[in-house]
């Protein structure tokens, strides 16, 4: 059973527009939701997170946008750059137990 | 957050050898994780290793296929023993940083790119 469900699988944006990823999740234990960026070739790497006490996390030109009463949970990039260019995987999980990923989204920003 | 290193970042090996897959980190670290990520595909964990204690791994992973040593608390290793092709794939470690005993993020490594021929 898929604990995480992340969608598109791909996406592509002109540069400047603004790039929306959704994941949505079952287990109401959860009480944290990083996303990771993942180049070709490198370790995901951790880009944003939020827990549940708050409704939206801003840093920079990404945003999390969190629906607690609807289990859903989006990333927001906003004045996509070509060098957003990557693979985006959103996870949850509560303390000390697994984390639990998304399948991934592969984001192409055309120039 | 930690810095992972691991070696060897890639390596393509014959069906029926070994590999041993090493994670330093630069930090003393309580838990590691080791994840499987196959092609185009999200990221699966094989098991969790704590120092001094044996690893616990994830259903549909076994002990004799992918041995892990846990020797101190910046090091960890995992073996993929008699590989075929079906164990090409991209091998991650990490780790929990943060505030010990809170929800703490996963840090991750570069990763090992193996291909089984």
């Amino acid at each position: 059973q898929q604990q995480v469900k992340q969608s598109p699988q791909s996406l592509i944006v002109q540069k400047g527009g603004i790039s929306i990823i959704n994941c949505a999740y079952e287990n109401t234990a959860f009480d944290y939701f990083p996303w990771y960026q993942q180049f070709p070739g490198k370790g995901p790497a951790l880009l944003i997170a939020i827990r549940p006490d708050v409704s939206e996390k801003k840093e920079g030109r990404f945003t999390i946008s969190f629906n607690k009463s609807a289990k859903q949970f989006s990333l927001h990039i906003m004045d996509s750059q070509p060098g957003d260019s990557a693979t985006y995987f959103c996870a949850a999980t509560n303390t000390g137990n697994q984390f639990y990923f998304g399948t991934g989204t592969s984001l192409t920003v055309i120039p | 957050s930690a810095v992972i290193s691991q070696k060897p970042s890639r390596d393509i090996c014959q069906r029926g050898t070994s590999l041993t897959i090493q994670c330093q980190v630069d930090s003393q670290v309580t838990m590691m994780f080791w994840y499987r990520q196959q092609p185009g595909q999200s990221l699966t964990l094989i098991a969790t290793a704590n120092q001094g204690s044996e690893a616990t791994y994830e259903s549909g992973f076994v002990i004799d296929k992918f041995p892990i040593s846990r020797p101190n608390l910046t090091f960890s290793t995992l073996t993929v023993s008699n590989m075929s092709p079906e164990d090409s794939s991209i091998y991650l470690c990490s780790v929990e940083g943060g505030v010990k005993g809170a929800t703490d993020t996963q840090y991750f490594g570069p990763g090992t790119r193996l291909t089984v021929l």
